[in-house]
């Protein structure tokens, strides 16, 4: 099984509808992060959380919510979502401090918001 | 602010024959730099990194990577490539005392038979 799972792997929704994307990991590490990934753009973070009390804004999160049920549990929510929120969700994971420990990526969302 | 170009989006190459993906990154003391791959359909996946140390580091898969400071520069490099390499590409740095790794655009390799 996956380290790092998401759900759902694909999603066609409307303009102005709340959406989630769930994001689960064995790994048993700490610190969770939500990316997007846009044609041309690479990835840009849009939270991050080092633990289940400690959650922060990324570089892009005006737009999107997030939740850290559990260690393992991390859920990204467009409360009312936009064509330009169509892009490529990813979720990783990472044990400890720093940049050093490496980043595990999950096989990712592709939503698309008419 | 840091910031990572890879100024290929799109690369051609034969089965067999040798790859270099290039990579600059802007960032005012030593970096972190990585390189990732993302096959299609899958997550990304670290190929390999560059701390401190030996400027040439190996990675999975037969990549290897070369810091050059004076150039800004950590190409990829693979000496003989395989079908199953058509992937993207994407270039990375990050400070230890951060959480925050700074992508690249990307680089797509497509690989002829």
């Amino acid at each position: 099984d996956a380290d790092v799972t998401q759900t759902p792997r694909n999603r066609i929704t409307k303009t102005g509808k709340r959406i989630m994307l769930e994001c689960s990991q064995t790994k048993g590490h700490d610190r969770m992060y939500w990316y997007r990934q846009d044609p041309g753009l690479g990835l840009r973070l849009i939270y991050y959380s080092f633990d289940v009390k400690d959650i922060n804004k990324g570089e892009i999160s005006d737009g999107y919510s997030v939740s850290r049920q559990a260690q393992a549990k991390f859920s990204l929510s467009l409360e009312s979502a936009i064509p330009n929120q169509t892009a490529l969700y990813f979720c990783a994971t990472s044990r400890g401090q720093g940049v050093r420990n490496e980043q595990f990526f999950g096989p990712g969302t592709r939503l698309t918001v008419l | 602010a840091q910031s990572v170009t890879q100024p290929d989006i799109h690369i051609t190459v034969s089965e067999g024959a040798s790859l270099e993906l290039r990579c600059n990154y802007s960032y005012g003391a030593t970096p972190y730099l990585f390189w990732y791959v993302q096959s299609p359909g899958q997550g990304l996946q670290l190929l390999l990194k560059y701390f401190s140390g030996d400027t040439l580091v190996q990675g999975i898969k037969g990549f290897e990577a070369e810091f050059k400071r004076s150039q800004s520069s950590f190409n990829l490099r693979k000496p003989s490539v395989h079908w199953s390499d058509a992937a993207e590409y994407f270039c990375a740095v990050g400070e230890d005392s951060s959480y925050k790794l700074i992508f690249g655009s990307g680089t797509r390799l497509l690989v002829r038979p």
